[in-house]
């Protein structure tokens, strides 16, 4: 199985930041990679797809970027409304397996 | 707009099999698969397998042996049903769609259902 990792687990950040996190697949994933944002109690919304693609109606704020091993989540103007946990997904291989997520909090 | 919207039992005991149903609203069945995914309390997501319109199934393999999806085209329903449950299967269950046609990278999982929580407890 592909086992991907997130860096850093959590990281607080206050209103109007730019935050990166980061994803690293255990093997090449070419750019099948998805992003994903939770919120307590609510089901994961779907960011970026194939990588750097923007889900339809997701804000331009958010961008992906990377391929094959190393990828990366950027937001811009952090709002309070994007305080939230983040996961990465590989949908290179089966089965799809997700990053353990990050938790963005205000600082 | 898809709408993924799913039910099933909420309280278990061990032992017993969960059965939970996602019903696709709005959207074409064919085309997708189907794919259950679940996420034990305060702890991050798993994916559990998914399946084709015609049947074609995937599962991740630790799990294969006590998971079983299915499903239903005539209602466009897809169910899972888990066998002998324990405390360790406690955890939210999300049905989501992904497109089956993987051109631009576009096979990711684009919309999910609302999830279940499903509590194992004697």
């Amino acid at each position: 199985d592909i086992q991907m990792t997130q860096s850093p687990s959590s990281l607080s950040a206050s209103i109007g930041d730019r935050v990166t996190i980061t994803c690293r697949a255990s093997q090449d994933i070419s750019n099948y990679l998805a992003w994903f944002q939770q919120k307590p109690g609510k089901a994961p919304k779907s960011l970026i797809y194939a990588a750097s693609s923007l889900q339809s109606e997701v804000p331009s704020k958010f961008s992906g970027s990377g391929s094959g091993t190393d990828f990366t989540l950027t937001i811009n103007n952090l709002q309070p409304e994007d305080f939230a946990t983040y996961y990465c997904q590989q949908y290179n291989s089966h089965p799809f397996t997700f990053g353990p997520g990050t938790k963005v909090d205000f600082k | 707009q898809v709408q993924l919207q799913q039910w099933g039992a909420g309280l278990m005991k061990p032992s017993e099999t969960l059965s939970l149903t996602c019903a696709v609203y709005g959207g074409s069945f064919s085309g997708y698969y189907w794919t259950w995914i679940r996420q034990p309390p305060g702890k991050g997501l798993e994916w559990i397998g998914e399946i084709s319109h015609s049947g074609r199934t995937n599962y991740n393999a630790p799990l294969k042996s006590r998971f079983t999806i299915s499903v239903d085209t005539s209602k466009n329903q897809f169910s899972l049903k888990l066998k002998s449950v324990t405390a360790a299967d406690t955890a939210v269950y999300y049905c989501a769609r992904r497109r089956s046609d993987c051109t631009g990278g576009g096979c990711y999982s684009d919309s999910w259902g609302q999830g279940t929580l499903v509590t194992v407890s004697s």
